[in-house]
């Protein structure tokens, strides 16, 4: 049973840039979401995905958007990057769409905009 | 809307030490409650969590019990290791329309020396 695989693990984009950022969930989870950590800071929810559909969003502008394939694997995709996006990206997939259900983190995607 | 407070960290403790960090929340309903761990350069990994008032997670050694009268979570673990360094996030688990979106308090980072 593979867990959860983000790519890349390091990424450098300059103010006004795209950048997508990807996710692979553990097998068999069919939810995921994605958060947002600031240095020294708790991760912050950005939203979630259900089933290809977005369930759940956090307090984040629209140029945060976001895909979930069939396969259930998922992207984030930033647009018009600004300086304080820079941040660790960390994806999470879950079995099940409860509070209860555990999440399994990536290792986090590094983005620096410069 | 919902929030998590940690103890102010860093913590740094010597080996064999006892550990408590103080994690409070607000929310409504009934949350579940988390602990997560994150070492350097890693995402996080869940450390124990409940479900439900009175509920005991544990884990490693560490302890967490649900306290819905003082709406706490405490971590306990009763001696400590220098692979214990790490920084703890404490986490509430959100319910209905929002299930599955988790707000993390900003992490205890502890540094336990030999």
């Amino acid at each position: 049973e593979t867990g959860v695989t983000q790519s890349p693990t390091h990424l450098i984009k300059t103010r006004g840039q795209q950048v997508t950022l990807r996710c692979s969930s553990q097998s068999g989870h069919n939810t995921v979401s994605w958060y947002q950590q600031a240095l020294g800071q708790g991760p912050q929810f950005i939203f979630q995905y259900y089933r290809e559909e977005e369930n759940g969003r956090g307090n984040f502008p629209p140029r945060f958007s976001g895909l979930q394939f069939p396969n259930y694997s998922s992207e984030l995709n930033v647009n018009a990057l600004e300086l304080d996006d820079s941040a660790l990206y960390l994806c999470a997939s879950s079995l099940e769409l409860a509070g209860n259900s555990e999440q399994f983190f990536g290792p986090g995607t590094r983005l620096t905009v410069l | 809307g919902d929030s998590v407070t940690q103890m102010e960290g860093p913590v740094t403790l010597s080996e064999e030490a006892f550990l408590t960090i103080n994690c409070t929340y607000t929310a409504t309903g009934y949350p579940s409650l988390f602990w997560y761990v994150q070492y350097p350069g890693e995402g996080l990994q869940l450390l124990l969590k409940a479900t439900k008032a009175d509920d005991k997670g544990s884990n490693k050694g560490f302890e967490a019990t649900y306290r819905k009268e003082t709406t706490s979570f405490h971590l306990e673990k009763g001696s400590v290791q220098v692979s214990d360094s790490a920084v703890y996030f404490c986490a509430l688990g959100a319910m209905g329309t929002n299930a599955g979106k988790s707000t993390f308090g900003d992490g205890t980072t502890l540094t336990v020396k030999p």
